[in-house]
């Protein structure tokens, strides 16, 4: 069935280090992986996300990389602030006009930035 | 506030119980999902409504849960004969055919 893997379960950083959270999926026919960020008591809240037709997207300090023959995608957040703690969840979805487009989420990353 | 939003925010009911959740979506998202997030776990879908059609249901809801969305705005998901197992975050999410989904802030319930 359906699943999305995702590593590692907790990261923690010194604030400025960079940070890098990977998920795989299994689905062939995903084409949409989105990221979120949910802090604690929080909606998740989508920071950015990538489509298969591209390999790399960049918004300011945080980029997604998709690897679709390996089917991986990674999240890389540079520059880390304290701010930046919460729980990261990566997604994918088929995402069509014939599809439901619902997300099928990895176990989530916590992650701590230390001062 | 023109995002999603969810009513009530908590819910704290007893075992056996109904209960009723409504989630407003963004007006001009013609796509709305039910999600539900436990503990310390990734949200996992429940249904999905495109307009007022219910397209998807997982094999999470049980016949215990029914949801609608009858004029394909606002829809409302409802448990019946409430169990301790329930008690979940329970996320409304909508979005546009684009699939970006923006998610409302929860309901929280607590079966008892």
């Amino acid at each position: 069935g359906e699943n999305v893997e995702q590593h590692p379960s907790t990261l923690s950083v010194q604030e400025g280090d960079s940070a890098v959270i990977k998920c795989t999926y299994s689905d062939s026919a995903s084409n949409y992986f989105p990221w979120y960020k949910q802090e604690l008591g929080k909606r998740p809240q989508l920071i950015i996300d990538i489509r298969s037709n591209v390999g790399e997207k960049k918004d300011q300090r945080i980029a997604v990389t998709l690897n679709k023959t390996a089917k991986h995608f990674s999240l890389h957040i540079t520059e880390t602030q304290p701010e930046d703690s919460a729980v990261y969840f990566c997604a994918a979805s088929r995402a069509s006009t014939s599809n439901t487009g619902k997300l099928i989420f990895g176990q989530g990353t916590t992650l701590q930035v230390k001062p | 506030d023109t995002g999603v939003s969810q009513d009530p925010r908590h819910k704290i009911t007893k075992r056996g119980q109904n209960v009723t959740f409504r989630c407003d979506p963004i007006s001009e998202h013609n796509r709305l999902y039910w999600y539900r997030q436990t503990l310390g776990q990734g949200p996992e879908f429940l249904t999905y409504f495109q307009n007022e059609a219910q397209l998807e249901k997982s094999r999470l809801l049980s016949d215990r849960f029914s949801a609608e969305r009858p004029k394909g705005s606002f829809s409302t998901l409802e448990i019946q004969r409430t169990e301790q197992g329930d008690s979940a975050m329970y996320l409304c999410a909508s979005s546009t055919q684009d699939n970006e989904q923006f998610f409302g802030p929860g309901t929280r319930l607590t079966v008892l």
